[in-house]
This record gives structure tokens, C-alpha cells and sequence, in this order.
């Protein structure tokens, strides 16, 4: 079993849609999460780190379970702009050098 | 403007052609990081470096060498590439609070292959 586990997708949605994907964990010693968005041949981003109460920027919301160790993250009314593949990770220490990376989730967007 | 730069951003090379991939940052940042990238895989880390003169290995580092001689450049030195290094490189900088974690800034990215 892979540490970090996304569906690949693609998730196709229409404009204008709420679209959520998961990220599933197995380390429960996991210390803090993050979202990275990464477009086509580009580099990732950092999107949003990802709070134990859940967090809120914008359109974007990102929720924690520890109990079933996944974190998702929601896109409401979304936007042509958003199509990207976002990138879960998990860092199961207190430094950037143990960040686990998931292969992430490829979504796009139709208008 | 803040920013990493890695150079070449494309390469073709033949097995066993020494190259480095060069990697500068100019944020000051402490904590720089080379990742490779692969279809269906996450980013692995190859070799990650805390600060000046200190560099340790990631979960991928075989067949590769760092150095950090100074703060700003980070190069990737690949000593006889072989075929299974044809991947897409990152690298990534941090302010790096020893103990802490911060947003990573990545380069534009080096697409390597290798025949």
C-alpha cells in the first residue's frame, strides 16, 4: 500500500460545478498536510495546508480526518483556471525532509 | 523577483555522460531539495540539504551526488546517467526552521533523458 494514495483521476467536471477529491494516509504518526496544485509541465504550488478544524481560502476548502486518516478537498463553483493535477502531501515528521507526496489527482474543467 | 532557477531545462544525454543539473535560489533560503518526478509516482526526494555544507539523502539517492557549497546554489550531479534517471527534476527551496516546516518554492523544473 503506497503511504500517500490519490485517485489519479481525470475528474471531468462542468463549469461551474463543486468537485472533491480525497487523499488517503497510512502513517498515523502523520504530522501535517498540504495541497499542491501543479499545472501541465509546470512546477507545483503550494494551494493550502490543511488545519485539524478544516480550512476555508476562498472557493477551496480542505478538511482533515485522522480518524480514517484522509484529508479532501473541496472546489466550489469552479473555474476553467482550475485545471490542474493537485498534489497531496503529508509530512510524518516536523521538517520539510519527511514530506511524503501523493501522484495526485488530475482534474479538468469544461466549459 | 523570488525565485529557483534550474538549468538545463531540457536534456538529452547517452549513458554514462557525466552531467549536473545546476539550481539557484535567491530568497536566502536555508533548506533546498531535489525531487524527481514520474508518471503515477509522487514526488521523491533524492537528496535534501539543511544548510552550508550539509546534505543528506532522500529516499531516492542513488546514482546521484549534491554539494552546497554555498547558501543560493544547490547542484545535482548525475556521475554516468543511465536510463532509469530519464525523469523530470525539481528543485525546491524553503526558509527551513530546523524543526519546522514552510511553503516549498520549486524551479520551473529539468527534463532529462537519458538514451
Amino acid at each position: 500500500r503506497k503511504e500517500v494514495e490519490q485517485d489519479p483521476g481525470p475528474f471531468n467536471v462542468p463549469e461551474g460545478a463543486t468537485v472533491a477529491f480525497n487523499c488517503t494516509y497510512s502513517n498515523s504518526a502523520s504530522q501535517s498536510f498540504f495541497w499542491y496544485r501543479q499545472d501541465c509541465r509546470k512546477e507545483p504550488k503550494l494551494l493550502m495546508s490543511v488545519y485539524s478544524s478544516g480550512n476555508e481560502d476562498g472557493r477551496f476548502t480542505a478538511q482533515l480526518n485522522r480518524a480514517s486518516q484522509y484529508i479532501s478537498l473541496l472546489i466550489r463553483d469552479s473555474k476553467l483556471s482550475d485545471s490542474a493535477t493537485y498534489l497531496c502531501v503529508v509530512n510524518i515528521g516536523d521538517s520539510n525532509y519527511q514530506l511524503i507526496w501523493g501522484a495526485g489527482t488530475k482534474l479538468i474543467i469544461k466549459p | 523577483e523570488a525565485q529557483v532557477t534550474q538549468n538545463p531545462r531540457y536534456l538529452i544525454t547517452v549513458t554514462g555522460k557525466k552531467l549536473t543539473v545546476t539550481c539557484s535560489q535567491n530568497m536566502n533560503h536555508e533548506y533546498m531539495s531535489w525531487y524527481r518526478q514520474d508518471p503515477g509516482l509522487g514526488l521523491r526526494q533524492i537528496y535534501y540539504s539543511m544548510n552550508v555544507e550539509v546534505t543528506d539523502k532522500g529516499d531516492v539517492p542513488e546514482g546521484y551526488k549534491v554539494s552546497r557549497k554555498e547558501k543560493r546554489n544547490f547542484p545535482l550531479i548525475l556521475e554516468s546517467p543511465s536510463p532509469n534517471q530519464t525523469s523530470l527534476y525539481f528543485c525546491a527551496s524553503c526558509v527551513g526552521r530546523v524543526g519546522g516546516f514552510g511553503e516549498l518554492f520549486f524551479g520551473e523544473g529539468s527534463r532529462l533523458t537519458v538514451l
